[in-house]
């Protein structure tokens, strides 16, 4: 269980151009889902917090006209990169939280496998 | 945000145990989490423990918490080749929400 799957795997596109990435929680329903970006050999970094049915909460810094996020159902989160520029290129991951499950496990993030974004 | 510390890199040979270290900053923290990150992969959740917990066993893991000192450790018993990767702390904030991470520890396992 509690599986968390993302679309497209890896992604390469031109400067100026907008990319969507989808995450998915596969067999549970998550009304909240993050979004991470990690550079090469890095941590991960919080960009936003992605609410089911209510505007994102975006991590300082982050601009939220460039990184679009729609949570458009309880197992959908999607972030669009618009007019994506080489500095955009990283490894986005998402994350999702499993309510459903007892035991302190409810805490826990599942993570997507990445997507990774190569501008050109 | 809260300060989440790892040493960088870690080498140990096959069958030996490693020891990870992580120590972090927010005394609020509910659960901690260790996470393993094989090259170009997502995240995988290895265990938890609850903040009121000193230890945690499974299988070949064994997660201890000094809570007074704010330091978490992981170790690995029999570590095999396939336990190469970067490992992250992370903790949540009191919200529960925002997870912060750690800067990742690199495990190498040598033959």
């Amino acid at each position: 269980g509690a599986v968390v799957s993302q679309h497209p795997s890896r992604v390469i596109c031109k400067s100026g151009t907008s990319v969507k990435i989808e995450c998915r929680s596969l067999d549970f329903q998550a009304t909240t889902m993050f979004w991470y970006r990690q550079f090469p050999k890095q941590s991960l970094m919080l960009m936003a917090t992605s609410n089911e049915g209510s505007k994102a909460t975006y991590e300082q810094g982050v601009e939220k006209d460039k990184f679009l996020i729609n949570h458009a159902s309880l197992t959908l989160s999607t972030l669009t990169v618009t007019s994506a520029h080489p500095e955009d290129s990283s490894f986005y991951i998402c994350s999702a939280r499993d309510l459903g499950l007892a035991g302190g496990r409810g805490e826990t993030q599942y993570f997507g496998p990445g997507t990774r974004l190569l501008v050109l | 945000g809260e300060d989440v510390e790892q040493s960088l890199f870690l080498s140990v040979r096959e069958g030996d145990s490693s020891v990870i270290n992580c120590t972090y900053t927010d005394s609020s923290s509910t659960y901690l989490y260790w996470y393993k990150q094989e090259p170009g992969a997502g995240l995988q959740l290895l265990t938890y423990i609850f903040s009121n917990m000193d230890m945690k066993q499974d299988q070949r893991l064994t997660v201890l918490l000094n809570k007074k000192d704010k330091h978490l450790s992981l170790r690995i018993a029999d570590t095999q080749t396939g336990d190469s990767a970067i490992y992250f702390c992370a903790e949540t904030s009191n919200t529960g929400n925002q997870f912060y991470f750690g800067t990742g520890t690199s495990l190498t396992v040598i033959p």
